[in-house]
């Protein structure tokens, strides 16, 4: 059990509907990672946040966003689902901001949009 | 840009063979991290090693060992006397350790260990 907590595990939804992914990281760690795994893109960084404020962004598409809120936990929307959205999602979470200590991640929620 | 490669797309051995997992790595940049993470059947991603660019000493812990070398800008991973649990895809990633980074992910090796 690396400490972090997401939900919900698995995600069944529609093309056109909106989602949201919530996360809490481990005790102590200020940063959260967002990120998609997906057969054909692998995996992928999404956008980073440090003590509520967001530190980095990565491949995410505009109909995402993401924010950190003062009890360090974190939530992932996704909007105007499109069936090519359906992945994996992780959230990881990590004492330090800038990249350089390990990343421990969360069990991920599945998201299958039909 | 910074790049991970893992050439083994897939790896089958059988219980007891050792088997190495390669990965190699591009950044421009001489402060740098290298990781390596499992991720078995369930799905979560287990966190194995961390290695900074300063610390070339290759590491040992039970069964695993990690082989750095900067010269050939290679980090690579060996399991001796595998067993049928460390069945999972292998990642190994990299990170510039700067703000705006994150870790870079190889597109992974998917180890099968039959018994």
């Amino acid at each position: 059990d690396s400490g972090v907590t997401q939900t919900p595990k698995h995600l069944i939804t529609a093309t056109g509907q909106r989602v949201t992914l919530r996360c809490s990281p481990r005790s102590g760690d200020l940063s959260v990672y967002w990120y998609q795994q997906s057969l054909d893109q692998g995996l992928q960084f999404l956008i980073q946040y440090y003590n509520g404020e967001e530190r980095a962004k990565g491949n995410i598409l505009e109909r995402f966003s993401a924010q950190q809120f003062p009890d360090l936990h974190s939530e992932l929307n996704l909007s105007s689902l499109e069936l090519g959205d359906s992945a994996l999602y992780f959230c990881a979470s990590s004492v330090d901001s800038l990249g350089r200590g390990e990343q421990y991640f969360g069990p991920g929620t599945r998201l299958t949009v039909t | 840009a910074q790049k991970v490669t893992q050439a083994q797309t897939e790896i089958s051995v059988v219980e007891k063979e050792d088997v190495t997992l390669d990965c190699v790595y591009e950044t421009r940049d001489t402060t740098y991290y290298l990781f390596w993470y499992k991720q078995p059947p369930s799905g979560e991603l287990v966190f194995l090693i961390r290695r900074n660019s300063f610390d070339e000493q290759n590491e040992i812990s039970g069964r695993y060992s990690w082989n750095f070398q900067k010269s050939t800008s290679s980090f690579n991973f060996t399991i001796t006397a595998s067993q049928v649990v460390d069945s999972a895809v292998y990642f190994c990633a990299l990170s510039e350790g700067q703000a705006g980074t994150a870790l870079i992910f190889g597109k992974g090796t998917t180890l099968s260990v039959s018994s």
